[in-house]
């Protein structure tokens, strides 16, 4: 089975800075889907960013992109120039790229932004 | 993406009672996807809806305690019942749609048991 594994709890940034949330998974497969939701307060999951797992080119979401490593299976999201509608929680799922039941998200336990002035 | 609306946004029951969420979908979808929020975690899926099918069921959860219907394309229900306060959650409904069948989400339901 897949697992998803964030390792920080809460992380802090100051506006307009940058910063980069963690996320690293396990899963024999060689093809699959990356993705990171954002949670704010009224707990709408709000898709972020995906990455395919066979594009070598890293995903880029205006201020959003990721540092892909498939080898080492990392897949950080790093947030540029930071406003304060960033603070929220961020969850990094894993996507198999087979249909039907197996299509579920896996998620990681997420990791608390706060933005600060 | 798809427009996502679920009924009702959050209630407060008594244990013992059950309650059932309504998920609707503004177009036509495959898959449809129930996940639980546990208080101050990560999402865990529940189950996973295909329309004309029964659910399929995760590890640990079970038809009799949350039943699912799928009338339609666009359309199903989650039923959490003889709730205890351990069920109070937020109840997510999600679609798969678009590029590689990306999942989309819901507002959810806060569902608080006492």
């Amino acid at each position: 089975a897949q697992t998803v594994t964030q390792s920080q709890p809460e992380m802090s940034v100051q506006e307009a800075e940058t910063v980069t949330l963690s996320c690293t998974y396990d899963t024999s497969e060689s093809d699959y889907y990356l993705f990171w939701y954002k949670q704010p307060p009224s707990r709408q999951m709000i898709l972020v960013i995906r990455q395919e797992a066979y594009k070598q080119q890293n995903a880029t979401e205006n201020r959003f992109s990721v540092n892909f490593q498939k080898a080492a299976k990392s897949f950080s999201l790093k947030i540029s120039d930071s406003q304060l509608g960033d603070a929220a929680m961020y969850f990094c799922a894993y996507r198999s790229p087979r249909g039907g039941t197996a299509s579920k998200l896996t998620f990681g336990t997420g990791t608390r932004l706060q933005v600060t002035l | 993406s798809a427009v996502i609306s679920q009924k009702p946004s959050r209630d407060i029951c008594q244990r013992g009672t059950s309650l059932t969420i309504q998920c609707q979908v503004d177009s036509q979808v495959t898959m449809m996807f129930w996940y639980r929020q546990q208080p101050g975690q990560s999402l865990t899926l529940i189950a996973t809806a295909n329309q004309g099918s029964e659910a399929t069921y995760e590890s640990g959860f079970v038809i009799d305690k949350f039943p699912i219907s799928r009338p339609n394309l666009t359309f199903s229900t989650l039923t959490v019942s003889n709730m205890s306060p351990e069920d109070s959650s937020i109840y997510l409904c999600s679609v798969g749609q678009g590029v590689q069948e990306t999942q989309y989400f819901g507002p959810g339901t806060r569902l608080l048991v006492l």
